[in-house]
């Protein structure tokens, strides 16, 4: 089954500690993101890439990285910098970028909890 | 930047009551679609629509590019149907914040 996977479901880390999330996509897709998701807003863009060993900042990329170095894996570290990283995480991808007919695809997100 | 506006924001309705979440744009687009957020989490996309009108089941979007209004009903809902409906301007990565739906037995 195609499909786009993100681990883990839910996880915990102390303040100050950088963590990464995992995104892998096997639909074949050139363009990947990363969204941010607050009680009571909408999904805001952090980073997103259209093709391997290359991406673009987002809305709200401070605080946040991301590499870019396998077709089907897009990882985002969450850095210290981060001022308030408690949120829900959420992995994309799409065909292409820049084109506004096309569909993007859904991980099912990781809860990330900063205690 | 499109700000992405949607109304209402939480919506309670009884089984087999018709559905209305409207979305409104503030730059004209190309596309609007139309996603669906189960409790759990996850996404999928309902509609992509660039004009006019799309039915899927009990599901209808409806979009006036002029007026930068975007409608979804849903007809004969059902407490399977409760979930958050987003829309989502693909032109520039923009999202509503979402409507939550419950669907009451």
């Amino acid at each position: 089954d195609g499909g786009i996977t993100q681990s883990p479901k839910y996880l915990f880390r102390k303040e100050g500690q950088n963590v990464t999330l995992s995104c892998e996509q096997n639909l074949n897709h050139d363009a990947m993101y990363w969204y941010r998701q607050d009680p009571g807003q909408g999904l805001r863009l952090i980073y997103y890439s259209q093709i391997v060993n290359d991406f673009q900042k987002g809305d709200i990329a401070e605080g946040y990285s991301v590499s870019r170095e396998k077709k089907e894996s897009f990882p985002l570290t969450v850095t210290s910098a981060q001022k308030n990283p408690t949120a829900f995480y959420l992995c994309a991808s799409s065909k292409y970028t820049g084109d506004p007919y096309n569909e993007q695809f859904f991980g099912p997100g990781t809860r990330l909890t900063v205690l | 930047k499109n700000e992405v506006e949607q109304s209402p924001q939480n919506l309670t309705a009884q089984e087999g009551e018709f559905i209305t979440i409207n979305c409104s744009y503030s730059v004209g687009i190309s596309a609007l679609h139309w996603l669906q957020q189960h409790p759990g989490g996850g996404i999928v996309s309902l509609f992509m629509l660039s004009s006019g009108k799309k039915k899927h089941g009990r599901l209808i979007a409806t979009i006036n590019i002029q007026e930068k209004h975007s409608s979804l009903h849903i007809t004969a809902s059902h407490p399977r149907d409760s979930a958050v409906y987003i829309c989502a301007v693909r032109d520039d990565m923009r999202f509503g914040a979402g409507t939550r739906l419950t669907v009451k037995p």
